[in-house]
Order: structure tokens, then sequence, then C-alpha cells
């Protein structure tokens, strides 16, 4: 069935480094999603992207959605340790609300 | 506001035993989902509710069921449960796209 795959499965950076995951798809979606689930947490949602080659910023976290809307990324610049968690990719199949989750990508942030 | 609320929030079953997850939310949310979360494999969606008295199998459905009685609460049932049901679930809400968990429930099935 439909899925999305991430890379990388995890992803240890010195404080104050780039990141970045990715989110990819086989098939176009009509969305993208993007969660945050800190240790022992539970997911946050972050942003939704729909628009292909969409661009969205939330201060130093960037969000795009590809060109042929088959992949997305989060892009954090600096990190901090407060950025520590998993970031989970999802998308809903086109006019349903069945949500399809990614693996997610593990970030540590060493100080 | 309390947002989603889930109950219990650990549970410790034996093979074959039965149990019901209850999920609540105060949002007036149309929007209702469980999910399960093993290591290393993301979320996974259960069922799926799109309103009240309403209910849809997700990607993982077998061995559940779930009702919609009310807008506020989505139940998520074990009728049979099974080791491989050893897992930690959430619920989430949400209004349009914008989903909001519940704090989980660990679920051991021995």
């Amino acid at each position: 069935g439909q899925q999305v795959m991430q890379i990388p499965q995890y992803q240890h950076v010195q404080e104050g480094e780039d990141f970045t995951t990715y989110c990819n798809s086989s098939t176009t979606l009509s969305n993208i999603q993007w969660y945050k689930q800190r240790p022992g947490g539970h997911p946050v949602f972050l942003i939704q992207l729909v628009k292909s080659g969409e661009v969205k910023k939330q201060k130093r976290l960037t969000f795009q959605f590809g060109e042929a809307k088959k992949n997305s990324s989060l892009h954090i610049t600096a990190t901090q340790t407060t950025d520590v968690g998993t970031y989970f990719c999802a998308f809903a199949f086109s006019g349903t609300y069945k949500y399809i989750f990614g693996t997610g990508t593990r970030l540590k942030v060493l100080a | 506001n309390a947002g989603v609320t889930q109950t219990p929030k650990f549970r410790v079953l034996k093979t074959g035993q039965s149990m019901t997850l209850l999920c609540a939310q105060d949002m007036n949310h149309e929007y209702m989902y469980w999910y399960r979360q093993d290591p290393g494999m993301g979320l996974r969606l259960i069922h799926y509710s799109v309103g009240e008295g309403t209910t849809a199998k997700g990607e993982v459905p077998d061995g559940y069921n779930v009702s919609r009685l009310k807008k506020q609460n989505f139940l998520l049932g074990l009728e049979s449960a099974a080791p491989s049901q050893t897992s930690v679930y959430f619920c989430a809400s949400s209004y349009l796209y914008e989903q909001f968990f519940g704090p989980g429930t660990r679920l051991t099935v021995l």
C-alpha cells in the first residue's frame, strides 16, 4: 500500500549544527504533515504542506514539499537541546482522514 | 480545556482478556483517531471516526473494535488480547487536519 519512508532513522548532532530529515513516497501525495514527539511524550503537530514546491518556515524550522509532491523535508538550523525528539511525517489519502505516518527520525542533540 | 484525555494510562492484561480504552476530547472536534506505536514502527492508524456514530478501518484494524456513541468520546476495545497487541496506544482528535494527541496508554499483554 501507499507509504512513506523517512531517512535517516537516527541522527546525532552537536548543539548548533544543522539537521535535516527526509520523507519520500513512491506515489504523489495530496498533503504532508510533520509532527514532533519528545521522549516519553505524545506527537505534536508542527505543520501541513499541500502545494507543489511549498516552503514554510517556523523560526529555525524550514519545511519543504517537493515539486512532484513525492517528497518532503524538515530542516532545523542551529539545533538546540530543546529540539531533541522524534520527527514524523504523515499524509492522508486524498479525500479521507486516513493517515499514514512515517517511521520517524530520532534526533539527539549533544551539548 | 483538558484537550484529549485517555483512560487508563497503564494496563497489564493476560492473553485472552478483554478491555476498553477510553478517549475523550473537549474541543468539539468531529474527527477522532486511534493509533498504536511500536518501537521502530512509527504510528499506525487502527480505526478512525469522522463523526458521531461513524467509524472506519485504518491501517491495522484486526483485533480491535471501536465505537463513537458520543461526539466527545471514542472507545477502543480489545475483545481477546494477544501479546502482539502490547503497545502504546494514542488517541487523537482534529477539527480539520491538525491532530491533537492524548498522552497515551501503555498496554502490556502477557
